[in-house]
């Protein structure tokens, strides 16, 4: 079955740092991987994917991702925090098993210290 | 426009109460989902609709109900509630089922009393 980890429950940067929150995915075949991010008391909203092409994916709020295939991750960068930044954020895989759906990481909460 | 619509964003409820809660998208999503999230914890999967059949039914016990009456409205009914039920309740839809970026609104909060 498909899955995916989001090793860290927290991570805490100071603004202007780079930051990174890690996914690794576990898939037979090629993996369809996304990053949706949600601020408190709201919906989630879509940041990035990865389906095929360059392994380094640009979305929205000047969020990236790298797929690494040799290490089955597919972690979240920016290079400059922002306090803004703070909320919880999902890694999340597609599960074409007996269901075609998509599994969601438990979630890191990112705190952006001023 | 990747806008999804939920009504209503609050609803306190008692156990013996029937009351609905509405999805609305229109940007022609095939597609539609309910998650049901408790606080700190991810979205978990309830129903899926595909072209306005249900898809996926992940176990979901009968108290729910989904409705799709058309393409682009859902609605979930509840009745006979339990307070473990008390959640945010995340409506979503996707242009077909599967790999395609998933659209969510933001949520109905649900408080079973």
């Amino acid at each position: 079955a498909q899955s995916v980890a989001q090793p860290e429950d927290q991570v805490n940067v100071a603004e202007g740092n780079p930051l990174t929150v890690k996914c690794t995915y576990s898939v037979s075949g090629n993996p369809y991987l996304f990053w949706y991010v949600q601020y408190p008391n709201r919906g989630l909203q879509f940041l990035l994917k990865y389906i095929t092409g360059d392994n380094l994916v640009k979305g929205s709020y000047g969020f990236e991702a790298e797929f690494n295939k040799s290490q089955t991750s597919f972690h979240l960068k920016k290079p400059s925090a922002l306090v803004s930044d703070s909320a919880l954020y999902f890694c999340a895989v597609r599960d074409i098993g007996k269901d075609d759906k998509i599994i969601f990481g438990k979630g890191t909460r990112l705190h952006i210290l001023p | 426009d990747t806008e999804v619509t939920q009504t209503p964003k609050h609803l306190v409820m008692g156990m013996t109460n029937k009351k609905s809660l509405k999805c609305e998208q229109h940007m022609g999503h095939r597609a539609m989902y309910w998650y049901k999230q408790k606080a700190k914890k991810p979205p978990e999967l309830m129903f899926v609709y595909s072209y306005e059949k249900l898809s996926i039914n992940e176990s979901v016990p009968s108290r729910f109900s989904p409705e799709c009456p058309n393409s682009s409205l859902l609605n979930l009914h509840l009745h006979a509630l339990q307070p473990e039920d008390s959640a945010l309740y995340l409506c979503a839809s996707s242009r077909g089922q599967g790999g395609n970026t998933i659209y969510f609104g933001e949520g109905s909060w649900l408080t079973v009393v």
